[in-house]
This record gives C-alpha cells, sequence and structure tokens, in this order.
C-alpha cells in the first residue's frame, strides 16, 4: 500500500505570498494518478488538482500541480484570503487506491 | 442539478446497528463508481471503500474490510454505509463521493463530486 506523506503539516503565510505544499509517496505513484483537495472548516472536501497536474473545473489559475514518481507539489501562486484551510493529496493509481495524505494546514501568518 | 444527498446526523450507542444512505441525482447513478470517505474528529480523510451501483461490483480499503459494509439500490439512486455493530471509535464524519469520470472499467477514484457528510456519534 503506498503512503503519502505531505509537508510541512503547517504553512504559514501572508496573503499575496506564494504557497509550496509537498506530498511524497512512499512508492511510485502510477501514471502521476496523484489528485489535491482543498477543505474548509464544516465544508466538504473540493477537488482542486487530478492527474497531478490538470485543474478540476472552476478552479482559479493561481493553483497548479506539478510532479511525478514519489514526489508532488502543490502550488498557490498569489494566496488570497479564502485559500487558507487545509490540503489533501491523494492517489489514484495503485491498489488500494483512493489514499489520502495527511494533511496540510494553510493559515494565515 | 448533479449532487449527493446524505441521510442525517445520528447518535448511537456501542454495540447498535446503523445504516446510513446518500441518494445520487442529476447523473445516471448506475454509469459511475459511488464510495465514502470517513473523517474523524480534528483529522484527515479516509477511503474506506466503493460499489458500482451497476452491478454491486464493491471494493474495500483493507482497513475497513469486515467493519463495514458498502451496500446500494439502484432502483432509487441510493448507496448505503452500514456497521452491524458500533464501537465508540467510529465517530466520526462519513462523506458520500463519486469520481469524476463514469464506467465500470474506470478505477481512476478521484472525487469531484461530495456529499455534505452524516456525523455519526457513537457514545454510551
Amino acid at each position: 500500500e503506498i503512503v503519502l506523506t505531505q509537508s510541512p503539516a503547517t504553512l504559514s503565510l501572508s496573503p499575496g505570498e506564494r504557497a509550496t505544499l509537498s506530498c511524497g509517496a512512499s512508492q511510485s505513484v502510477s501514471s502521476s494518478y496523484l489528485a489535491w483537495y482543498q477543505q474548509k472548516p464544516g465544508l466538504a472536501p473540493r477537488l482542486l488538482i487530478y492527474d497531478a497536474s490538470s485543474r478540476a473545473t472552476g478552479i482559479p489559475d493561481r493553483f497548479s500541480g506539478s510532479g511525478s514518481g514519489t514526489d508532488f507539489t502543490l502550488t498557490i501562486s498569489r494566496l488570497e484570503p479564502e485559500d487558507f484551510a487545509v490540503y489533501y493529496c491523494q492517489q489514484y493509481g495503485s491498489s488500494p487506491q483512493g489514499t489520502f495524505g495527511q494533511g496540510t494546514r494553510l493559515e494565515i501568518k | 442539478e448533479v449532487q449527493l444527498v446524505q441521510s442525517g446526523a445520528e447518535v448511537k450507542k456501542p454495540g447498535e446497528s446503523l445504516k446510513i444512505s446518500c441518494k445520487g441525482s442529476g447523473y445516471s447513478f448506475t454509469s459511475y463508481w459511488i464510495g465514502w470517505v470517513r473523517q474523524m474528529p480534528g483529522k484527515g480523510l479516509e477511503w474506506m471503500g466503493i460499489i458500482y451501483p451497476g452491478d454491486s461490483d464493491t471494493r474495500y480499503s483493507p482497513s475497513f474490510q469486515g467493519q463495514v459494509t458498502i451496500s446500494a439500490d439502484k432502483s432509487i439512486s441510493t448507496a448505503y454505509l452500514q456497521w452491524s455493530s458500533l464501537k465508540a471509535s467510529d465517530t466520526a464524519m462519513y462523506y458520500c463521493v463519486r469520481p469524476q469520470s463514469y464506467g465500470y472499467w474506470n478505477t481512476y477514484w478521484y472525487f469531484d463530486l461530495w456529499g455534505r457528510g452524516t456525523l455519526v456519534t457513537v457514545s454510551s
């Protein structure tokens, strides 16, 4: 089973700054089958990125994903106030599909 | 509107059984896998399992195999998650989820459609 490790656990930044969130896999993720989600308090998660770098419908272009193999990155180019939330990565290329990382909390500095 | 509507919050005692539901609407229910994700209080997301309502093929995460049962009634476009004997550690929010792509052979399970969640509290 692939284990996903996200870093850092908490990231403190100010609006307007660039955010870089990492997701490391214990084994290579097949065909870059990795997704990123955003979750705000009291709400269900929202899909941001799939296939490592494809933005989901309606997601602003300040969100971008990159990476392959065992190292993946979610970048938010210029933080807006509404971007402060918890972010999760998920792999879906290897059984059991659907495993999530433990999350990165992006908080306002 | 394409949506997943989940049943309401539940408060149960240890040892009791429970079945929660998720009704899909606005899309072909039998053409998409539909799954469940657990979120314990203050914790991260855990994928539990998934079912294809078209033929009831069901896959479980090893962590949840034998602990829960996932089923679906395609006649009413509803998926279920059930426990035969709840434990306090089952206290969590449970989300119903649907992958972006349709079809039985499409097992690339990233989820673009989420229900609002069902909060299950198990306490004596």
